[in-house]
Parts: structure tokens; sequence; C-alpha cells
């Protein structure tokens, strides 16, 4: 499993409440992603981070911040929390493997939902 | 722009039958191609990946997956399916290397086997 957890793994909140989710990862990758997962459309990617305290935005970005201040935890903030963010949330890290091959290994997810 | 296509949303089977799940994908370079595993309420599991040293690749729990360049496909398969291998698989290629490793995603396929 890569050694990574997310917690919470499931969230109630209402409308207009901040909410942080967070990613932690045990084994010291240096790149780290979030998604969200809506049905019909796949995973798609909200922020990632490729060190401590940088990153750069994903294809869905709006409404979404991060920070990571150490390199185990990649926090995921939606500032003023809407319904279009009910949705199941994945962190993700990236490994490096032989040849520079890439492979992104997933957490088990959160499942948020905003009423 | 690079995208990955999977041509069926939803495919059924009988227990022991083969299994083919079909991908496509369209991109200005080669790229690395994977398949992961979704069991409902469950995290994404790697299946296998396609880096370029093998068209045939193996994966976990029999599956393989051949790539053909020129028909840019990437499909899955499996020589008899099992009621377990029920879920929902997505075929994935990695993105350009300065956009920070991000992934294209197959809008995915459901897998049903019938007793």
């Amino acid at each position: 499993d890569a050694g990574i957890t997310q917690s919470p793994r499931h969230k109630v909140t209402e409308t207009g409440t901040p909410v942080t989710l967070r990613c932690h990862q045990t084994e010291n990758h240096r790149y780290m992603y979030w998604y969200r997962q809506d049905p019909g459309h796949g995973l798609r990617l909200i922020h990632y981070s490729y060190g401590v305290k940088d990153t750069d935005k994903g294809e869905v970005s709006d409404g979404y911040s991060v920070s990571r201040s150490k390199t185990e935890d990649f926090l995921l903030t939606l500032e003023s929390a809407t319904s279009s963010q009910t949705s199941v949330y994945f962190c993700a890290i990236r490994t490096r493997g032989r040849g520079g091959t890439d492979t992104q290994y997933f957490g088990p997810g959160t499942r948020l939902t905003v009423l | 722009a690079q995208s990955v296509t999977q041509l069926d949303s939803h495919v059924s089977v009988s227990e022991g039958t083969p299994v083919l799940l079909r991908c496509n994908y369209s991109s200005s370079y080669s790229p690395s191609l994977f398949w992961y595993v979704q069991h409902p309420n469950k995290g994404l599991q790697l299946l296998l990946k396609y880096t370029s040293a093998a068209t045939l690749v193996k994966g976990i729990n029999g599956f393989e997956a051949e790539f053909k360049k020129s028909e840019t496909s990437f499909h899955l398969t499996k020589p008899s399916a099992h009621m377990s291998d029920a879920a929902e698989y997505f075929c994935v290629a990695d993105g350009p290397y300065n956009q920070g490793g991000k992934l294209i995603f197959g809008q995915g396929t459901e897998l049903s086997v019938k007793p």
C-alpha cells in the first residue's frame, strides 16, 4: 500500500464550513497528489506537490488549497465547502522506478459529503 | 493533447470465461501506460504497467495487457474470470514530464462477473 494513510476516512460537513483532509506517507516520496473521483469523470487532479512548500495546481483546483510543511504530510483544504465538492478524495505518491519509470500509488480515500 | 479512451463503460462475463477490457490512447509521445483496479469502496490498486521494456505485460491476479503502438491500444485480458475480479478498471497514461507527473485517466470500465 506504499505506506499511505488518509484521514479522516469519512466526513459529513455543512456548506460554508472549512474542511481539511490529511494525507500521510511513511516512505519519504517527493511527489504527492490529491485527486477527486466522481461518477462519469474518473479521477481528476486537484493539486500536487513536488517537495516541501512546493505545490502546483491541477485541472480542478478552484475552491481548494494545499500545504506541505513536512515531506510526509500533504494537506488539502476546502476553504468554504460547497455541495459540488461532495466526492471521494484520493491521495497518491509517486515512485521512481528503473529507467526513470514513475508509478503512482493511491491511498484508501476519504469520502466527503457536504450538506 | 493526450487522452485515454476506454471503449466499454460496462462489461459482463460469466465466471471462467475470458475477460477483455479495451483501452485506446492518444499521445504525441510514447507514454507509460497502466491499468488500475478499484474494488467497491476501496482505493486504486496497480494491476500492471507498460514502460516500453516489453509489449506484453503481465500483472497481478492473472491479468495481462499488450501494447500495440500501431493500434494505439493497451487492452487488458484475463483467460478465466473469477468472481473476485468484479470491480472497476481504469486505463491510465502518464502525462508530459514537465506537468509534474500528471496522470491521464480513462473513464473506467465496470466489470461484472456472473456465476
